[in-house]
């Protein structure tokens, strides 16, 4: 299994660009999450999905949406880039029920200038 | 979700136990009690979770008091390797929000 895999690795946008972060999930989990990462801080929720279909906003919504046609994808979309959305951006996903914890890309760096 | 207190730090000698330790003291109870660890700058890791009875797995072992107001995550031989920023996570059942803190840095010396 190649678990969470995150695309691309590295982005630097301009401002006011669009584009869309990838992820793909290859265990069948039914519950997929994007974080972000700021320097010095820890991860804040921008959305969250329960399955195929089904997507909520988390804490920091503002600015991405998000689609959930597949179990298997997840991707984030950026709708018109802000300096503020320089991150470290992560997806998760876990499979229902309690007894699992998420399993976490390995992070697309984003800068926007 | 209830809040979490962690050391900003820790050091700990190669070979030896690592005791990391966190208060919640305003845990609910329904509020699980999660271990995550970020090795550099990589996606976070989980470790470990439990409610009210200890737990052991290949990666560390959970020590939750039993007024469940604190826990300890314990690596019992840290290696390098184990040298991460550990966030202690408290959250509902079937919750899908993790409130990250900023943790516990823990460095492991050799």
């Amino acid at each position: 299994n190649a678990g969470v895999t995150q695309t691309p690795k590295f982005q630097v946008l301009k401002t006011g660009q669009s584009m869309t972060l990838q992820c793909a999930q290859d265990m069948n989990h039914e519950y997929m999450s994007w974080y972000r990462q700021d320097p010095g801080m820890g991860l804040r929720l921008i959305h969250y999905s329960v399955g195929a279909g089904i997507t909520d906003q988390g804490e920091v919504p503002n600015g991405y949406n998000v689609s959930r046609s597949t179990t298997e994808d997840f991707p984030l979309r950026l709708l018109s880039a802000a300096p503020s959305q320089t991150s470290v951006y992560f997806c998760a996903s876990r499979n229902r029920g309690v007894n699992y914890g998420y399993t976490f890309g390995s992070g697309t760096r984003l800068t926007v200038v | 979700d209830a809040k979490t207190t962690q050391p900003p730090s820790m050091d700990c000698a190669e070979g030896r136990a690592a005791n990391l330790p966190c208060n919640h003291s305003t845990i609910s109870g329904n509020e699980y009690v999660y271990w995550y660890r970020q090795i550099h700058s990589q996606g976070p890791q989980y470790i470990i979770h439990g409610l009210k009875n200890n737990e052991t797995n290949e990666m560390a072992s959970l020590i939750i008091t039993e007024d469940r107001k604190s826990s300890t995550l314990i690596l019992p031989h840290a290696t390098l390797r184990d040298t991460a920023v550990y966030y202690c996570i408290v959250s509902p059942t079937g919750a899908n929000n993790l409130f990250f803190g900023t943790g516990t840095r823990l460095t492991v010396i050799p």
